[in-house]
């Protein structure tokens, strides 16, 4: 088996401030995901990443910026922190192939004063 | 474009009662289809997927059956168990790599 870390499992900003959200896999997977999760909008597939150093947006990555700097981490900004972004940030992987399960992190609550 | 559709934000059921949470989907190719639960303060985990040879997937107690002529991945249960309050999750892997997620519903058992 394998685990998601992500860090840190709480995080204010202020409004305008720029944010990181970490995370590492040991799954030894390919494919690593961010996702937003707010209540009655579901999974929002921000930014995904194929292989080490591949990034692929999603349906919500206006805002946000993201990094995979190697293969078993994967990071994400958020440029200028806004009020409406107070959501839990969920980071996911899987090995890429059709069919798979992906496997997700604990989350980071993210709230912005 | 492709996506996840679920109708129900919030389901309340009595335990013991059966169990349908609704799922469609649009897909430029023929998606695999999968169900996700989250429990409180926890992960989502996935509880079943879809097979390529039309077999129905079971786990705990919950099915599924992928309708590919209505678009539909339907998740069903005979008897709803307190146990089973969460939040569940239908998604589409639109691609090998890109898996979209449903807006979620509540399932609500009481006793």
């Amino acid at each position: 088996g394998g685990i998601i870390t992500q860090t840190p499992k709480f995080l204010i900003g202020q409004e305008g401030q720029k944010l990181t959200l970490k995370c590492q896999q040991n799954f030894n997977h390919d494919t690593m995901y961010w996702y937003r999760q707010d209540s009655g909008k579901g999974l929002r597939l921000i930014y995904y990443s194929i292989t080490e150093n591949d990034l692929q947006k999603g349906d919500l990555s206006e805002g946000y910026d993201a990094s995979r700097e190697k293969k078993s981490s994967f990071s994400l900004t958020v440029t200028s922190a806004q009020k409406n972004e107070m959501a839990v940030f969920l980071c996911a992987s899987s090995t890429g192939t059709s069919n798979t399960e992906v496997f997700f992190g604990k989350g980071t609550r993210l709230t912005v004063v | 474009g492709d996506s996840v559709t679920q109708t129900e934000g919030l389901v309340t059921l009595t335990e013991g009662l059966p169990v349908m949470l609704n799922c469609t989907y649009q897909s430029t190719y023929s998606p695999f289809l999968f169900w996700y639960v989250q429990h409180l303060n926890e992960a989502p985990k996935l509880l079943l997927k879809s097979f390529t040879d039309n077999k129905r997937p079971e786990h705990q107690g919950f099915h599924a059956t992928l309708h590919k002529s209505s678009s539909s991945f339907h998740l069903q249960k005979s008897s709803a168990q307190l146990s089973d309050s969460a939040l569940y999750y239908c998604a589409s892997d639109t691609n090998a790599y890109k898996v979209i997620f449903g807006k979620g519903t509540h399932l609500h058992v009481l006793p």
